[in-house]
């Protein structure tokens, strides 16, 4: 069984540019969520994907945007990057009909300098 | 609004004694509850539920919580710690106002002291 995987593990990037965050869900998960944790917090929820298209959505605004693929994988972009986004980009996988029991990615730590 | 509240922003113990780390909800409608476990430089980890049923809840590496309506808590306990128990412990509650998502609390750092 393959876990969650997330790509890149590290990344820096500069105020007002765009940033593209990359997940493998779990084998057989159909739901994607993905969530922010700034410093010390715990995680925010952005939103959710299923069947390709977004399920609920958070207090976020629509610089953040997503994506998911036929196979389940996902990205998180994010335009016009701001000092505040710098966070652990966290991602999580699910089965539909057991969508509290996530599996988490290792989270990809964005820097915004 | 549904949240959890996790009062201890850290919480230290000796290897061998027993562990609480504590929550407290605020939910319109039946509670569903979780802990998930965060290593470092790893993601969440799913520890254990309460959805139904008993209130004392048994999860992975020997935790578990009790769910307690009349307090509003459920907190996440073990009899003997482990120092690989060390790690970042967050408390969450099913979002029925935003189609089930899951709402965190901001998380205790648990030390156990060998």
């Amino acid at each position: 069984e393959t876990g969650v995987t997330q790509s890149p593990t590290h990344l820096i990037k500069t105020r007002g540019q765009q940033v593209t965050l990359r997940c493998s869900s779990q084998s057989g998960h159909n739901t994607v969520s993905w969530y922010q944790q700034a410093l010390g917090q715990g995680p925010q929820f952005i939103f959710q994907y299923y069947r390709e298209e977004e399920n609920g959505r958070g207090n976020f605004p629509p610089r953040f945007s997503g994506l998911q693929f036929p196979n389940y994988s996902s990205e998180l972009n994010v335009n016009a990057l701001e000092l505040d986004d710098s966070a652990l980009y966290l991602c999580a996988s699910s089965l539909a009909g057991t969508p509290y029991e996530q599996y988490f990615g290792p989270g990809t730590r964005l820097t915004v300098t | 609004a549904q949240s959890v509240a996790q009062p201890e922003d850290q919480v230290n113990v000796a290897e061998g004694n027993p562990l609480t780390v504590k929550c407290t909800y605020s939910v319109s409608g039946n509670p569903y509850l979780f802990w998930y476990v965060q290593y470092p430089n790893r993601g969440l980890q799913f520890l254990l539920k309460y959805i139904t049923g008993d209130n004392l809840v048994k999860g992975s590496y020997g935790f578990e919580a009790e769910f307690n309506k009349s307090q509003t808590s459920f907190h996440l306990k073990k009899p003997s710690a482990l120092v690989s128990d060390s790690a970042l412990y967050f408390c969450a509650v099913r979002d029925v106002n935003r189609d089930d998502k899951i709402i965190f609390g901001k998380g205790t750092r648990l030390h156990i002291l060998p």
